[in-house]
């Protein structure tokens, strides 16, 4: 079965930092690549998606991740983050051509952007 | 437009009660999918369902666990006999096909 790490449980930064969260998958097969972001009391959104075509891949606010096939690899990265950028991100991927595409999710980061 | 609506936002319930949590998807989604999250687990998938297929149960943790979906659109999770461990939010999320999911405000479940 698929899996998904995350490497950081928790990451600080203060604003205008730059942030890069890892993620990695475990799957020889082709899959579908996907970072979602939960904001404190809302409900999972998604940030960026990947299908194919350019590994570098640019969704909402600012956010980009870039796929790297040879490492199993989809981080996200953020050249400046913001106060509002606190949140927890997911990264997840589902299996291409598969007939069920539930999403297997890492455990998630949590970012905390300070003032 | 509307997106996917759960009901209730939270449930308290006592160990052995059954339970049922309720999805609306987004009209026109023929995917939906059932999620849990819970502190020492992520997020989990439970079940999957399109169109008129057979639904994918591969992630019910029990039998004591069962989902139905009535005409292709709402869909109702059934939790019977409740434990401790069932404690969780309990997240919807719709699709068309394989593209994006959408995700529910989710049920939080409180078994005491």
């Amino acid at each position: 079965a698929q899996s998904v790490s995350q490497h950081n449980h928790h990451v600080i930064l203060s604003e205008a930092a730059s942030l890069e969260l890892g993620c990695n998958y475990s799957y020889g097969g082709t899959v579908n690549l996907f970072w979602y972001v939960q904001y404190p009391g809302q409900h999972l959104q998604l940030l960026l998606k990947y299908f194919s075509g350019d590994p570098l891949v640019k969704g909402i606010k600012g956010f980009e991740a870039e796929f790297i096939k040879s490492k199993f690899s989809f981080n996200l990265r953020k050249p400046s983050v913001q106060w509002s950028d606190t949140a927890e991100y997911f990264c997840a991927v589902t299996l291409s051509g598969a007939g069920s595409y539930q999403l297997t999710f890492g455990k998630g980061t949590k970012l905390s952007v300070i003032p | 437009g509307a997106g996917v609506s759960q009901s209730p936002s939270n449930k308290v319930t006592e160990k052995g009660k059954d339970v049922e949590l309720r999805c609306d998807p987004i009209s026109g989604h023929t995917a939906l999918y059932w999620y849990r999250q819970s502190l020492g687990q992520g997020l989990e998938f439970l079940i999957y369902f399109q169109g008129n297929s057979a639904p994918d149960k591969s992630g019910l943790p029990s039998d004591r666990f069962s989902a139905e979906r009535t005409g292709g659109s709402v869909s109702t999770l059934t939790i019977q006999r409740t434990q401790q461990e069932d404690s969780a939010v309990y997240l919807c999320a719709s699709s068309r096909g394989h593209l994006e999911q959408f995700f529910g405000p989710g049920t939080r479940l409180t078994v005491l």
